[in-house]
């Protein structure tokens, strides 16, 4: 069975602050795919990455980057310098192994974020 | 284009009474599924299917149903409600064919309430 982990339920921070969210998920497969999304107060889930289980760079976008560690199965996401505008729900998932992996994704059970000024 | 489409956004039911949320995607996506969103659980999956014809069950598939006659929709149907369906559901589509297509395009949800 598959499992995705997101111990932080809330995280509190001020505006300007780093803040890492944590994901750590289980599987038996040897290939897989793991994604974030953001669920803004609107309530529409926004696809932030794709990382596949053979590349293990850490991958940079703005303000956001992520840690993919295999051997600790942890796929972290760091946004630097937070704003307003990033508090939202943030959810790690984890895709199974066949065809249409995208569409079939065990979740956790997310990270609400909240950045005041 | 549109993406994925869900009717209707709001929807209050009262126990025992049926209804379909509607799913409709004009990306001509071979995949597509369901997940309802509870408090506190993140988002589980439903069912899903992989084309026109083939479905098959999620984590949480008791009490609805699906069926797949079009590439373009994915009906999802509460047979009767129940005040434990109350929940946000998102209906979902991927390109598929290779393992690793690129993300999954989520629609804008439909809340319901069983009363």
């Amino acid at each position: 069975a598959q499992k995705v982990t997101q111990a932080q339920t809330e995280i509190s921070v001020v505006e300007k602050e780093d803040v890492t969210l944590d994901c750590v998920y289980e599987t038996r497969d040897t290939t897989y795919y793991l994604f974030w999304y953001k669920q803004p107060p609107s309530g529409e889930l926004v696809f932030l990455i794709r990382r596949n289980s053979f590349d293990e760079q850490n991958e940079i976008s703005g303000r956001y980057s992520w840690n993919f560690q295999k051997s600790t199965s942890s796929f972290n996401f760091t946004i630097t310098a937070s704003q307003v505008v990033d508090s939202a729900v943030y959810f790690c998932a984890l895709s199974h192994l066949n065809t249409g992996t995208a569409s079939k994704l065990t979740f956790g059970t997310g990270t609400r974020l909240q950045v005041t000024l | 284009n549109a993406g994925v489409t869900q009717t209707p956004k709001f929807q209050v039911l009262k126990t025992g009474q049926s209804m379909t949320l509607q799913c409709a995607q004009d990306m001509n996506h071979e995949y597509m599924s369901w997940y309802r969103q509870d408090p506190g659980m993140g988002l589980r999956l439903i069912h899903y299917s992989v084309g026109a014809g083939i479905t098959d069950q999620g984590e949480v598939p008791n009490g609805y149903n699906v069926s797949r006659s079009t590439t373009e929709d994915f009906p999802l149907r509460l047979l009767s409600a129940a005040p434990s369906q109350t929940s946000v559901y998102f209906c979902a589509s991927s390109y598929g064919g290779e393992i690793g297509d690129t993300e999954a395009f989520f629609g804008q949800g439909t809340r319901l309430t069983v009363v």
